[in-house]
């Protein structure tokens, strides 16, 4: 069946560390893959887009990578801040629009 | 741009009782969908519409469940009769497809149901 696995359910780093958060995914052969940012109380907020084609993408001090051999995308937040604190979700889009989501990582970035 | 609209914020009802949720997506976006959030599941798509017609129910969970688009800028999912399983946050969200389906989801700030 169809799965998609985000790393840890939670993730904490010290401010100015990079974080480094895992999507994996199996019996999907995506064309996009987005990644999502939730703060709580919330809807998700679009972050970033990669396709199938492309190895890398990055905005500001984000970077998502795409390996559709491995079936895994990277998201890193460089120079991380408090304020970066938040649940990140991935979202898989395989089918004709239908854009499906893993369960996402908690974040929390120290001082 | 007033983003994706949904209302109620909250909702508390009692076991049986219908519970109809409504959504205004952005203006101009010709496709909306609406998911589930739970701590068990995550975020599960229900339903999604593309210029009004219903693309794909295959989430909804029961006939207890249902969905309209009347127009292009209203939305509701009505839940009759409510359980106590339904208690969750329910996102509407929607997007502006074209002949790429990749463009991003514009989500609202959700409607937390409570099922006593």
């Amino acid at each position: 069946s169809q799965k998609i696995e985000q790393n840890s359910e939670a993730l904490n780093i010290q401010e100015g560390k990079t974080a480094t958060l895992t999507c994996n995914y199996t019996n999907y052969s995506p064309a996009y893959l987005q990644w999502y940012r939730q703060d709580p109380g919330r809807g998700p907020v679009f972050l970033l887009l990669i396709r199938e084609n492309e190895k890398e993408k990055r905005k500001e001090r984000l970077k998502v990578t795409f390996d559709t051999t491995l079936k895994q995308s990277l998201f890193h937040i460089t120079a991380s801040q408090p304020a970066d604190s938040a649940t990140y979700l991935c979202a898989l889009i395989a089918n004709a629009g239908k854009s499906t989501f893993g369960d996402g990582t908690t974040l929390t970035v120290k001082p | 741009d007033a983003g994706v609209i949904q209302s109620p914020r909250h909702e508390v009802t009692e076991m049986g009782q219908e519970v109809t949720l409504r959504c205004k997506p952005i203006s101009g976006h010709n496709s909306l969908f609406w998911y589930r959030q739970t701590m068990m599941r995550g975020l599960e798509l229900l339903i999604y519409f593309n210029n009004n017609v219903p693309i794909d129910d295959s989430g909804m969970p029961e006939d207890r469940f249902s969905a309209k688009m009347p127009n292009a800028s209203f939305s509701t999912l009505k839940i009759q009769p409510s359980e106590p399983r339904d208690s969750a946050v329910y996102f509407c969200a929607s997007r502006r497809e074209g002949q790429i389906w990749n463009s991003p989801l514009h989500f609202g700030n959700g409607t937390r149901l409570t099922v006593t």
